[in-house]
């Protein structure tokens, strides 16, 4: 078990330009989350899936962002037409809802730069 | 509104005291507390949880307590070490399924 990982680490874009970010939750966990992290605040959340399915998304996820779980394995995060305001690190976690403590587990993060 | 303070929001203390961070929730109605820490431009490491019927949760020189009545957490830290500088983010969920609501976190600064 290597823990959750997240792709790029780090991603600089021009203003206007679209940006995916991938995220590999740990084997077997079923949940899989994203929240947003801005400087000096902690994390907010963005979406949860279960499974394949997007069961909540925040008022924060505008329509610039989608995010996916094809088959329920890893995930993408896609802004479109990024804003100097998307700047944040995107973090991602993932928990088991079976015999567990649900406990959410969080990756390394993404750092997203926009210029 | 469900919201997590934190104070205060930046520490400093010589190496070798014993300190306590501070966490309070406005819906008292958690499923579980959670402290992580954060180290400068990295992602979140897990120190403790607590489930909403759990009064304390202990890992070597760290306590952390939860009063959910009066919805309040503390994270005890004993004997601190420069290693231990960081940012500590308390969170709490309201269901097993849920989000985790984040504090601003403490930013803390053990000196030498």
């Amino acid at each position: 078990d290597t823990g959750v990982s997240q792709n790029p680490r780090h991603k600089i874009t021009k203003r206007g330009q679209n940006v995916t970010f991938r995220c590999d939750p740990i084997s077997e966990h079923n949940r899989l989350y994203w929240y947003r992290q801005t400087l000096g605040q902690g994390p907010e959340f963005l979406t949860y899936f279960q499974n394949e399915a997007q069961l909540e998304k925040s008022r924060l996820l505008s329509d610039r962002f989608s995010a996916e779980r094809p088959k329920g394995s890893f995930s993408t995060l896609e802004i479109q037409r990024t804003e100097q305001g998307d700047s944040a690190m995107y973090l991602c976690a993932s928990s088991l809802d079976v015999g567990s403590t649900y406990e959410q587990y969080f990756g390394p993060g993404t750092r997203l730069t926009v210029t | 509104k469900q919201e997590v303070t934190q104070i205060p929001a930046a520490l400093s203390v010589p190496e070798g005291e014993n300190l306590v961070l501070n966490c309070s929730f406005t819906d008292s109605a958690i499923y579980n507390l959670q402290w992580f820490r954060q180290d400068p431009g990295k992602g979140l490491t897990s120190l403790l949880l607590i489930q909403s019927s759990q009064r304390e949760q202990t890992s070597g020189r760290l306590n952390a307590s939860l009063d959910k009545s009066s919805g309040r957490s503390t994270l005890y830290i004993a004997a601190s070490q420069p290693g231990d500088s960081a940012t500590y983010l308390c969170a709490v969920s309201y269901s097993s399924a849920s989000k985790i609501i984040f504090g601003s976190g403490t930013r803390l600064s053990i000196r030498p």
